[in-house]
């Protein structure tokens, strides 16, 4: 069965750089979620979409933005990147109307 | 505080015992749901509950509402049950999941 794919799975950016990570979630899923894991941390949510809207807000920084497109894939947009930012991104998508969500393997972003 | 805890943060059993994770949490849920992450990060979902009791395969989850309270039972562990297991919570269908800080389980031979 399709899952969750993230692209890329592995980034290196220096900082003050931008970053895009890409999230396409599983076929017919209509609402997508976006984590950050940094290193020995829990994952934090950053923010969701549902049907192209943002439907919740977690704490993502001003510096980072993120959209749902019309194929229900989502994009996270990093800028001026910081050394904290070096974490595991997280994408996990779902059937809004169902509790249960599927995470894709993670892109690890690390900042120099 | 975090609104979920779990308990404990580091676990290493010999190959075959039975393994108990728990986990609280203090807010009104959907759901709790537990998760596995192996090294490398990927991120697996194992149960999904909103009462009672879930099996598959060696692994159970249970749930008490009234104690807000989880756990994940392991039998006849194996080295490949080792992994990072988290436990999170939903509160309303189609939310965001709160996550637990984890619990380290290393399954030695």
């Amino acid at each position: 069965a399709a899952g969750v794919i993230q692209s890329p799975r592995h980034l290196i950016k220096e900082k003050r750089e931008t970053a895009t990570l890409k999230c396409y979630p599983i076929p017919r899923h209509d609402t997508v979620y976006w984590y950050q894991q940094g290193p020995g941390q829990d994952p934090q949510f950053l923010i969701s979409f549902y049907e192209k809207m943002q439907s919740d807000k977690g704490s993502i920084p001003d510096r980072f933005s993120a959209q749902q497109f019309s194929d229900y894939h989502s994009e996270l947009n990093m800028s001026s990147l910081e050394l904290g930012d070096s974490a595991l991104y997280f994408c996990a998508s779902n059937l809004e109307v169902e509790g249960e969500q599927y995470f894709g393997p993670g892109t690890r972003l690390t900042v120099t | 505080k975090n609104e979920v805890e779990q308990s404990p943060q580091n676990l290493t059993a010999q190959e075959g015992e039975f393994i108990t994770i728990n986990c609280s949490y203090s807010v009104g849920i959907s759901a709790l749901h537990w998760l596995q992450q192996h090294p490398g990060g990927g991120i697996v979902s194992l149960f999904m509950l909103s009462s009672g009791k879930k099996k598959h395969g060696r692994l159970i989850a249970t749930i008490n509402i009234q104690e807000k309270h989880s756990s994940l039972h392991i039998t006849a562990s194996h080295p490949r049950d080792s992994a990072v297991y988290i436990c999170a919570v939903s509160r309303y269908t189609g939310n965001q999941f709160y996550f637990g800080t984890g619990t380290s389980l290393t399954v030695i031979p």
